[in-house]
Formats: C-alpha cells, structure tokens, sequence
C-alpha cells in the first residue's frame, strides 16, 4: 500500500523559531509537493520536487530519494504561517493523481 | 488567469438529493483532478481527466459520483442521492501535461464544501 506518512501532527511555535515538518513514503516517485492550507480550504501549492533542494523566502524544502523522505523548514516563524502543511507524492506508476499525507497543523503564537 | 475556480464555495443539502459542482481550471492546463478531504484529512484522489478524457477514477468514485469535463474545459462533478458520509471538501486542481507538469505542478481551487443534513 502507498503511504504518505507525515510529522508531527500538530505543532505549536513561538514566533521566530526554526520549524521542521517531515514526510515520508513508501515506493519510488516522481514528485513530491509540500501545499499549504489555510482555514477555509484553499490549497496553495509552495514547492514540488524531485531531487535535491529549494530555497522561497523563508520556507526551504529537502528531499533525499534513497531514505524516501523529504523536510520542509520554515525559517523564523511568523503567525501568518500558521495553516495545515500537507506533503503529497506523485508516484511512478502513476498517470496523474497525487497521494495526500494527512496533514501537519502548524501555529504560530506571537 | 484567475486560477482555478469552484462554484460553489459551500452547499447545503438534504440528504437524497442530488447535487453539481463546477470546477474552471486554468486555461492552458489540460489536466484536471477532483480531490475529496474530510475533517483532519488529507485529499483523497477522486478522478482526473486529460481534455475531455476521463482517465482514472478511484475506488472512491462510487456509482452516485459521476464527473464530466465536455469540451475539455470546465468540468462538473455530481453527486446523485447524497448521504450524510458525503459531507467534505471537494477539490478540483489542474495542471499541464508530460514534462511541463514537472516544471509548473499543480494548482488547486479553493473547494467546495458540502454538508449533508
């Protein structure tokens, strides 16, 4: 069975501290996303990858193929960043559709 | 290019009747998808279609479901004699094809939620 496992669940920080969600799955893929969800629903896609690194203002997003496991980091937090961070993986075998991890609700106190 | 738009953001509906969503994607995507996310869970994949080529649909997509995208564009999904294990977000997104979907990913709509009473 295909798996997108993510950590943790919840996750509460002060503003400005250094954040780490991960994801981890099962087979080989093509692609992993990591999206954002605020309250309300809208899905807001921040990176997609298949190798290595990528750098957008304050959110960096790793991914090592061998261990099937991918980072994403938030670099001094803010409130505004708080919203469900959601890992997704488009497999090889796969024509089109994306395997969703459940979920890492971040918030962020000031 | 506004996105990809829902119609309706949220629906209420007794159970047993049927209901439509419309889904617009961006104009140069030919893929669409249709996603299902219940309360503290991730999307679940529903069916995509390429143009007008509804190409994989899940185990999900029960035989009250169905979904339809005529000329390739926009694309509708139905839900016929709706229960009370319905109610979720529905989520459409779009995306090109072949390579470029590995240059430019994906781009979802805002949802819409259906309530079931």
């Amino acid at each position: 069975k295909n798996e997108v496992e993510q950590s943790p669940q919840n996750l509460t920080a002060q503003e400005g501290e250094f954040i780490t969600i991960n994801c981890s799955y099962s087979v080989g893929i093509s692609a992993l996303h990591w999206l954002q969800q605020h309250p309300g629903g809208g899905i807001v896609s921040l990176f997609m990858l298949s190798s290595g690194k990528k750098k957008h203002g304050r959110l960096i997003a790793t991914i090592n193929i061998q261990e099937k496991h991918s980072s994403l980091h938030i670099t001094a937090s803010h409130p505004r960043d708080s919203a469900v961070y959601i890992c997704a993986v488009r497999y090889g075998g796969s024509q089109g559709n994306l395997i969703f991890g459940k979920g890492t609700k971040l918030s962020v106190k000031p | 290019d506004t996105g990809v738009s829902q119609d309706p953001r949220h629906k209420i509906t007794k159970r047993g009747q049927n209901v439509t969503f419309r889904c617009d994607p961006i104009s140069e995507h030919n893929r669409l998808y249709w996603y299902r996310q219940t309360l503290g869970q991730g999307p679940e994949f529903l069916t995509y279609f390429q143009n007008e080529a509804q190409l994989e649909k899940s185990r999900l997509l029960s035989d009250r479901f169905s979904a339809e995208r005529p000329k390739g564009s926009f694309s509708t999904l139905e839900i016929q004699r709706t229960e009370q294990g319905d109610s979720a977000m529905y989520l459409c997104a779009s995306s090109a094809s072949g390579t470029e979907v590995y240059r430019y990913g994906y781009t979802f709509g805002s949802g819409t939620r259906l309530t079931v009473v």
